[in-house]
């Protein structure tokens, strides 16, 4: 069956510090793979999108690879801050198609 | 800016009962999606619609839910006879127009819906 995990439930870092959350895949062939924002009882914000033939985008202080051998995608916050603590959720789509399948997030936090 | 808007933010309801939660998507997107969440877990697609139907459902989505966009401007979830197992917040997103995953979904801020 497929199965999007994502690497921990909880990231605690200090701040300043790099967060690097992890996204693997098994039994799934993405075309695109998605990077949400969720704070508590809100709905997903987008912040990155990235194309199966990309190794890696970046947007301000956020940055993504994606590597299609390993099953796997990271997801980079560098000089990290208290408001960056949120839970962060890795989505996947395949080639034309419609259903969006999202891993369980990590929830990051970033102390002062 | 232009957002997905949804009401109401709390519904509660008895088991049995039908529900609909309404969703008004950004203006000039062509997609809508439901989405529910169970508290604590992860966010599960349920169905996407365009072009008047539906493209595609999860396997959530059995035959006591159902969506339609009644006017140009509203998105609805129905579900019919309301479960214990329903309780949950169901989030509802549009994007403009490019195909699959292509382009960011945006989200409505949620109905919570709790089964008594």
């Amino acid at each position: 069956s497929q199965k999007i995990e994502q690497n921990s439930e909880a990231l605690n870092i200090q701040e300043g510090k790099t967060a690097t959350l992890t996204c693997n895949y098994t039994n799934y062939s993405p075309a695109y793979l998605q990077w949400y924002r969720q704070d508590p009882g809100r709905g997903p914000v987008f912040l990155l999108l990235i194309r199966e033939n990309e190794k890696e985008k970046r947007k301000e202080r956020l940055k993504v690879t994606f590597d299609t051998t390993l099953k796997q995608s990271l997801f980079h916050i560098t000089a990290s801050q208290p408001a960056d603590s949120a839970t962060y959720l890795c989505a996947l789509v395949r080639y034309n198609n419609n259903d969006m399948r999202f891993g369980a997030g990590t929830r990051l936090t970033v102390k002062p | 800016e232009p957002e997905v808007t949804q009401t109401p933010s709390h519904q509660v309801t008895q088991m049995g009962q039908e529900v609909i939660l309404r969703c008004v998507p950004i203006s000039n997107h062509l997609y809508f999606y439901w989405y529910r969440q169970i508290l604590g877990q992860k966010v599960e697609f349920l169905v996407s619609f365009y072009n008047n139907e539906i493209s595609e459902k999860s396997e959530i989505f059995d035959d006591q839910f159902s969506v339609e966009r009644p006017d140009g401007s509203n998105f609805t979830l129905k579900i019919r006879s309301t479960k214990l197992e329903d309780s949950a917040m169901y989030f509802c997103a549009s994007r403009r127009l490019l195909a699959g995953g292509r382009e960011e979904q945006f989200f409505g801020p949620g109905t919570r819906l709790t089964v008594l």
